[in-house]
């Protein structure tokens, strides 16, 4: 059964930096065909991704958001870790991840996801 | 970046109805990168369908996906109580994945 839980703080100040760990289990990040990706969801709003890092460490971001995302994996302790500098009351929200699985036609689509940890910046 | 855009924002319906959600894209989607999720409330987004047309694990055959190009479609033939949900639409196609804003399906 594949699992993936979210974990950080619920809070952070404006101009901090947020860290969220994607812990996992059920699949194998350096198993071939494998990806993590990050989406976030504003209070009543739709959902945004903002990067991914495949089973051979490629790593892509939002145009929007790439000064202020890095996103990396340890496969030693099945985690997949973003961190988003300076943050801002803008970037209130709940911060999904979510498994991405490629097909047989070698494209990747989001399969299963966390339960989402909420975030929110205010001082 | 693709920008989709979802259509109606919400629908009223009744259960054992007929919803037609859809989805149009500012520029061509490949057929294969397509899918459409159900959210409910305090909940994370559920796979639906993926590659426009194909229905994830579990997901019943009274949901179902079609269309090409630019337009996609999500049918649910008849509304069951757990249907009332919002549903979005998302790309995969291109580097910068994008999700539609939204239906909403509420009971009526």
């Amino acid at each position: 059964q594949v699992t993936l839980k979210e974990s950080g703080p619920a809070l952070v100040k404006p101009t901090q930096t947020l860290t969220l760990t994607c812990t996992f289990s059920g699949f194998s990040l350096s198993a071939s065909g494998m990806r993590v990706s990050w989406i976030r969801q504003p209070p009543g709003k739709a959902l945004e991704w903002l990067a991914h890092v495949d089973w051979d460490d490629d790593k892509i971001y939002s145009t929007s958001l790439r000064t202020r995302l890095t996103i990396s994996k340890d496969t030693s302790k099945n985690q997949v870790v973003l961190t988003m500098t300076n943050m801002d009351s803008v970037d209130t929200a709940t911060y999904y991840c979510a498994r991405e699985t490629s097909s047989s036609e070698g494209y990747y689509y989001m399969d299963v996801w966390g339960k989402g940890t909420t975030v929110t910046v205010s001082s | 970046e693709i920008v989709l855009t979802q259509f109606p924002g919400s629908l009223s319906l009744s259960p054992g109805e007929r919803a037609t959600l859809s989805c149009r894209a500012s520029h061509s989607v490949g057929s294969n990168y397509l899918a459409w999720f159900q959210q409910k409330p305090g909940q994370a987004p559920r796979l639906l369908i993926y590659g426009t047309s194909n229905r994830a694990t579990g997901i019943p055959e009274r949901i179902s996906g079609s269309g090409s190009g630019r337009d996609f479609t999500l049918t649910i033939s008849r509304l069951e109580p757990e249907d009332f949900a919002v549903y979005y639409c998302h790309q995969y196609g291109s580097s910068q994945r994008t999700f539609g804003q939204g239906t909403k399906v509420e009971i009526k």
